[in-house]
């Protein structure tokens, strides 16, 4: 099966940095790979598929990149309410794993 | 706008079942493939189903094959789980999600609030 694993699995920043979480999976897929966004209570959010596209009513500071192996979701300029915790996902090929999380809190 | 609204969840004890449905609303439900996502407490996010929109087609991970059946009403816009054989690991709040493709891209692009399923005697 499909293996996505992600870094750091937790990241502490201020508002206003850059922050950069990876996301490597075990096989080759392409550009299929999506980015959710948890916070606490409540359902995921899209923010990014195919990579690399920005899903309606994202903010623009969000943005993702990478193909085959190796992916990235950047956030520029973090606000508050960026800290949540983010998964990768591949929504492709059974099963539809999603990585482990990365838990972004403010410093 | 997508809703997806949960009910279902409650506390049963180990080999006990349980059915969830989800109900969907503010978009064709029968154009969709539909999932069910599980989120164990304090755990991250775990596939387990998957079915086409119109149920010719069913998928599940190996952590629920032959306990869980994942059915569809496209006549009332609603996705349903049916859990037997419960075991505490199955504790979590479950969550149902539209599956949207464009060409060969999936995600899952609406989720429903969850409701929690808890295993115990």
């Amino acid at each position: 099966d499909m293996q996505m694993t992600q870094s750091p699995s937790f990241v502490s920043a201020s508002v206003g940095d850059r922050v950069t979480i990876t996301c490597r999976a075990s096989q080759a897929i392409s550009s299929w790979l999506a980015w959710y966004q948890q916070k606490p209570g409540k359902a995921p959010k899209l923010l990014i598929y195919s990579a690399s596209n920005l899903q309606s009513g994202v903010p623009s500071r969000f943005s993702g990149s990478g193909s085959g192996t190796e992916f990235s979701l950047t956030i520029s300029g973090l606000q508050p309410e960026d800290f949540a915790i983010y998964y990768c996902q591949h929504p492709n090929k059974f099963p539809y794993t999603f990585g482990q999380g990365t838990k972004l809190e403010i410093k | 706008e997508v809703q997806l609204v949960e009910s279902g969840g409650d506390l049963v004890q180990p080999g006990g079942s349980l059915r969830l449905s989800c109900a969907a609303s503010g978009f064709p439900f029968g154009s969709y493939a539909m999932n069910w996502v599980r989120q164990a407490p304090g755990k991250g996010l775990e596939w387990i189903s998957f079915i086409n929109y119109n149920g010719g087609a069913i998928l599940y991970a190996d952590s629920v094959k032959g306990r869980f059946v994942i059915t569809r009403d496209n006549a009332k816009e609603s996705l349903f789980l049916q859990m037997n054989s419960l075991r505490a690991e199955d504790t979590a709040v479950y969550y149902c999600a539209r599956q949207y493709c464009i060409s060969e891209s999936c995600s899952f692009d609406g989720w429903g609030q969850g409701t929690l399923v808890t295993v115990s005697s």
